[in-house]
């Protein structure tokens, strides 16, 4: 069965800082992964995937994650945080068997203080 | 554009009676999914579709039925609800790999 986990409800950094959000996945298969971000009463808005190539992806807003097999993870990060990057972020993978569905993690609330 | 639209925002439903709650896009995505968001879990899959008269269940499509008839609308029906059904409901489409999804209907089953 496919699954991720975001091992983290809640990452608090300051602005100016690097953040780091993190997410492991479990699939057969090379997996097929993605960030998505919630802002307060909206819905989910896409940021990055990995298909394959580069570990190293880069996404909107100045996010980017890094691929690892080895580890089976897929962190996001960013160099630098914003206040307004506060909200909540999402990992999720596609299903190796079924292209068409997708699983979710559970979701991590990213705090960043000014 | 309006991408994705969801009606209603809000519902708050008692024990045993049926709702339909509505989805529309016009961006001509084929596949269109229901989600349902609860507090810590993630989203769960309810239910997707892969064009106009085909659809078929996700993770937890137990008191929920959906229909497709156009590629423009994706309908998903509560026939009882059911206080376990309390929950955000989010209506996406796809498109390459990524996925649109509308602003969410809250429903509340007391």
């Amino acid at each position: 069965a496919q699954s991720v986990a975001q091992p983290e409800d809640q990452v608090n950094v300051a602005e100016g800082n690097p953040l780091t959000v993190k997410c492991t996945y479990s699939v057969s298969g090379n997996p097929y992964l993605f960030w998505y971000v919630q802002y307060p009463n909206r819905g989910l808005q896409f940021l990055l995937k990995y298909i394959t190539g580069d570990n190293l992806v880069k996404g909107s807003y100045g996010f980017e994650a890094e691929f690892n097999k080895s580890q089976t993870s897929f962190h996001l990060k960013k160099p630098s945080a914003l206040v307004s990057d506060s909200a909540l972020y999402f990992c999720a993978v596609r299903d190796a068997g079924n292209f068409n569905k997708f699983y979710f993690g559970s979701g991590t609330k990213l705090n960043v203080k000014p | 554009n309006a991408g994705v639209t969801q009606t209603p925002k809000f519902r708050i439903l008692k024990i045993g009676q049926s709702m339909t709650l509505q989805c529309t896009q016009d961006m001509n995505h084929n596949y269109m999914y229901w989600y349902r968001q609860d507090p810590g879990m993630g989203l769960k899959l309810i239910y997707y579709s892969v064009g106009a008269g085909i659809t078929d269940k996700g993770e937890v499509p137990n008191g929920y039925n959906v229909s497709r008839s156009t590629t423009e609308d994706f309908p998903l029906r509560l026939e009882l609800a059911a206080p376990s059904q309390t929950s955000v409901y989010f209506c996406a489409t796809k498109q390459s790999y990524e996925q649109y999804f509308g602003p969410g209907t809250r429903l509340t089953v007391t």
